[in-house]
């Protein structure tokens, strides 16, 4: 079945470490994103990437790095930079750039706490 | 710069009752907005997308209106059930935003049904 994976659902981490969560979708999917999701907030983007190779900073983007070799994966690294690493984090995937009409599809998620 | 509200934040009816949901946004000049379903500790699920052309889409019970000079859009749920219970989203794209390619999200309304 096509779709986008979040691994892993569950992450803890200790304060000053590094994490990275993992996102693949095999829908063939040019554009790829990165959200974040606190308590009686909305989303917020993180990073985004519209082709191989290249990416680009959302409005959250400081803490945190991503890369994208393939098309399929777009993992995100929450680094120890980040002061509030606390939170669900949503990887999203669309057929072409969201400006361009594209809708988005979403992972279920990952939660990582940092203990 | 552009908001997106929700009201109510929550909402609680018996099944089987009609119901609408509201989405308003503070600058009309969108390419298309999008409602999604929630539910607890998940990702989001796409309801429906309806481009800055269109008056409505409908997807089954669901049915969602956008006036963009007004600046708001209704999802309208007909014969409620226990399994709509989540957490609606909707998200506009605003062509404001720096790169023109992300959503901007409402808190969300959470939906409960009750048998």
């Amino acid at each position: 079945d096509g779709g986008i994976t979040q691994s892993p659902k569950y992450l803890f981490r200790k304060e000053g470490q590094n994490v990275t969560l993992s996102c693949e979708q095999n829908l063939n999917h040019d554009a790829m994103y990165w959200y974040r999701q606190d308590p009686g907030q909305g989303l917020r983007l993180i990073y985004y990437s519209q082709i191989v190779n290249d990416f680009q900073k959302g409005d959250i983007a400081e803490g945190y790095s991503v890369s994208r070799e393939k098309k399929e994966s777009f993992p995100l690294t929450v680094t120890s930079a980040q002061k509030n690493p606390t939170a669900f984090y949503l990887c999203a995937s669309s057929p072409r750039l969201a400006g361009d009409g594209g809708e988005l599809f979403f992972g279920e998620g990952s939660r990582l706490t940092v203990l | 710069k552009q908001e997106v509200t929700q009201i109510p934040a929550a909402l609680s009816v018996p099944e089987g009752e009609n119901l609408v949901l509201n989405c308003s946004f503070t600058d009309s000049a969108i390419y298309n907005l999008q409602w999604f379903r929630q539910d607890p500790g998940k990702g989001l699920t796409s309801l429906l997308l309806i481009q800055s052309s269109q008056r409505e889409q409908t997807s089954g019970r669901l049915n969602a209106s956008l006036d963009k000079s007004s600046g708001r859009s209704t999802l309208y749920i007909a014969a409620s059930q226990p399994g709509d219970s989540a957490t609606y989203l909707c998200a506009v794209l605003d062509p404001a935003n720096q790169a023109g390619t992300a959503l901007i999200f409402g808190k969300g309304t959470t939906l409960s049904v009750s048998s």
